[in-house]
């Protein structure tokens, strides 16, 4: 049972630099979210998506882009990576708006 | 706004003592709520939810919660405490057709032998 699958788990980039932090679900959900984690904040919704097609800004969504490539998966890109963006990243899925069912974390440092 | 708060980002106790974490959470409309626990470098791991019907709701790992409407809550409680308990606990809510869960800042829970 693969669940949320993230990848990578780990990654260090340099200012300025982009990249695309990957989530896919085998559950057949309908809403996927991503979230960041960081120290005394708790979790903090980036953006999320009800359903296949469609996505919305969460919190926290300045600096990220999202896609819904499909109903299983869902992918999360930094433009131009900051400082700031140093955070563990969650992928999270669920149906309606019962309980999600998390990935395992994407650690992400911009030096 | 809607918020979820968990006082005491840090609880500590002993073994075999009970555990109580503190949830509240502000909103006119009845949410659905949950608690979640997150062992280091891992995932969060649902424990509990309560969406309708008996506001007393029982979890994996001997927790159990109890929704109180009209104080806004939703604590989590475990009789005993076990030294695998130690973890991060978060309580996170959500509003029918909003569709996402809001979360709470985490406590941080350590078991002394």
């Amino acid at each position: 049972n693969a669940g949320v699958t993230q990848t990578p788990k780990f990654q260090v980039l340099k200012t300025g630099q982009s990249m695309t932090l990957q989530c896919a679900q085998d559950m057949n959900h309908n809403s996927m979210y991503w979230y960041r984690q960081d120290p005394g904040m708790g979790l903090r919704l980036i953006y999320y998506s009800a359903s296949e097609g469609t996505t919305d800004k969460g919190e926290v969504p300045n600096g990220y882009n999202v896609s819904r490539l499909n109903k299983r998966e869902f992918s999360l890109r930094l433009e131009s990576a900051a400082p700031s963006q140093t955070s563990v990243y969650f992928c999270a899925s669920s149906e309606g708006a019962f309980s999600a069912a998390f990935g395992n974390g994407t650690r992400l440092t911009v030096t | 706004a809607q918020s979820v708060t968990q006082l005491g980002s840090h609880v500590s106790v002993s073994e075999g003592a009970l555990v109580l974490l503190r949830c509240n959470y502000s909103s006119s409309v009845p949410p659905y709520l949950f608690w979640y626990v997150q062992y280091p470098n891992q995932g969060l791991q649902l424990l509990l939810k309560y969406t309708t019907g008996a506001t007393l709701v029982k979890g994996i790992n001997g927790f159990e919660a109890e929704f109180k409407k009209s104080e806004t809550s939703f604590h989590l409680t475990k009789p005993s405490a076990h030294m695998s308990d130690a973890a991060e606990y978060f309580c996170a809510v959500s509003w029918g057709g909003a569709q996402k869960l809001v979360f709470g800042q985490g406590t941080r829970l350590t078991i002394n032998p």
